[in-house]
Parts: C-alpha cells; structure tokens; sequence
C-alpha cells in the first residue's frame, strides 16, 4: 500500500537554527515527490517537485533532496516568517497521496 | 500558477443540509481536483472534475454524497449533501499547472463545520 509519513509532526526552532524536515514514502513506481508550505487558513503552496533520486531543489533558505526511500527537506538559518506546516505529496501509479504534515515553528 | 478562488470561505450548517462550495480558476483548466482536509489529517482527494465528463470519484467518496458539477473550463462545484458532524473539515479545490497537473496550486480552502 502507497504510503506517506512525515516527522517529526512538530519542531519549534530558534530563528538561524537549520535543520531538516524528513518524509519517508512507500509507493509503486514513483512519478514524483513534492513539498508544499501550508499557512493557517490558507491552502498549500506549491514549493518543490522531485523525480529521481539524487535529485535536488533550492529555494531561499529551502532546500530539497530525494533518495529511494525518502525525502528531506533542509533549512538552513530560518526567520519567523518560515513558520508553516510543510507537506510532503508522492505520486506512483495511481494517484497523490499527502502526508500529514510538519509543523515548524521559528522563535524569533 | 493560477490563482484560485473559493466560495464560501466558510460556513457553520446544520445537520442534514447541503452545502455548495463554488471554485473558480482565473485561466482554463482542463482538470480541477477537489480535496479534503480532516484535522490532524492529511489532504485527501475526493474527486477530480473534468469539463465535459462526469467526475471520477475516490475510493470511499461517492457521487449522490458529494455530487460535483463542471460546466466550464474555469469553474467547478462541489456539493456536501445530508452533512453529518463528520464531514466537518476543510475543502479545497486544486488545479494542475500548464506543465504537469502533478504539480497542483490550491484554493484558500472552506472551512465547514457542521453542528
């Protein structure tokens, strides 16, 4: 069964504290992995996709990495206004399943 | 990426009403998606509307629950018939964008709580 799980659920960081963001995904022939940001009362935004493995994606502070297994996504020296829920989607043969979600939280 | 908008943005219904959610895309699109946000849950399709077709429905999610109309390019409805406390959650409609509809851009979501 294609599946989606991302840790940890929540991470509060002290503003300029990088860290990195996992999602860990089962699925049967992947076609692509993406990253959303996803504000309070707002829908996703689109941040990243991903193909194969090795693959990589930046953006500002936000960057995007790809294995077999699974995803990372990095920040690095984050402000308040990264605060967000992050999600993770994967599509394989059927359809895109979403993960659960991240909530990051940054401290000024 | 197209820009999204949603109607209503949210509302309170009671038990055993209907409620219409409107989506209105500012380009054409061949597909929209409808999507459901559970609290502490992940975003799940419903269904995926297709101008000119009938919807094709998810496993779990079906037409006379939650019948969808498609009458343009630029526009679609999803309705949430005979609602229970359950189906309280956010609604979000979504289109793929002009390269790949893997990559969706979503609408503002409404929020239905229903008592």
């Amino acid at each position: 069964e294609d599946q989606v799980t991302q840790s940890p659920e929540a991470l509060r960081l002290q503003e300029g504290e990088s860290s990195s963001l996992n999602c860990s995904y089962t699925v049967s022939g992947l076609r692509g992995l993406f990253w959303y940001r996803q504000d309070p009362g707002k829908g996703p935004e689109f941040l990243f996709t991903l193909y194969s493995a090795g693959e990589e994606k930046e953006k500002e502070r936000l960057k995007a990495t790809l294995t077999k297994k699974e995803s990372f996504l990095h920040i690095t020296a984050p402000k308040p206004e990264d605060s967000a829920t992050y999600l993770c989607a994967v599509r394989g043969d059927d359809k895109i399943i979403f993960g659960k979600g991240t909530r990051l939280h940054i401290l000024p | 990426s197209a820009v999204i908008s949603q109607k209503p943005s949210r509302d309170i219904c009671q038990r055993g009403t209907s409620l219409t959610i409107q989506c209105q895309v500012d380009s054409q699109v061949t597909m929209m998606f409808w999507y459901r946000q559970q609290p502490g849950q992940s975003l799940t399709l419903i269904a995926t509307a297709n101008q000119g077709s009938e919807a094709t429905y998810e496993s779990g999610f079906v037409i006379d629950k939650f019948p969808i109309s498609r009458p343009n390019l630029t526009f679609s409805t999803l309705t949430v018939s005979n609602m229970s406390p359950e189906d309280s959650s956010i609604y979000l409609c979504s289109v793929g964008s002009v390269t790949s509809y893997n990559e969706q851009f979503f609408g503002p979501g409404t929020r239905l709580t229903v008592l």
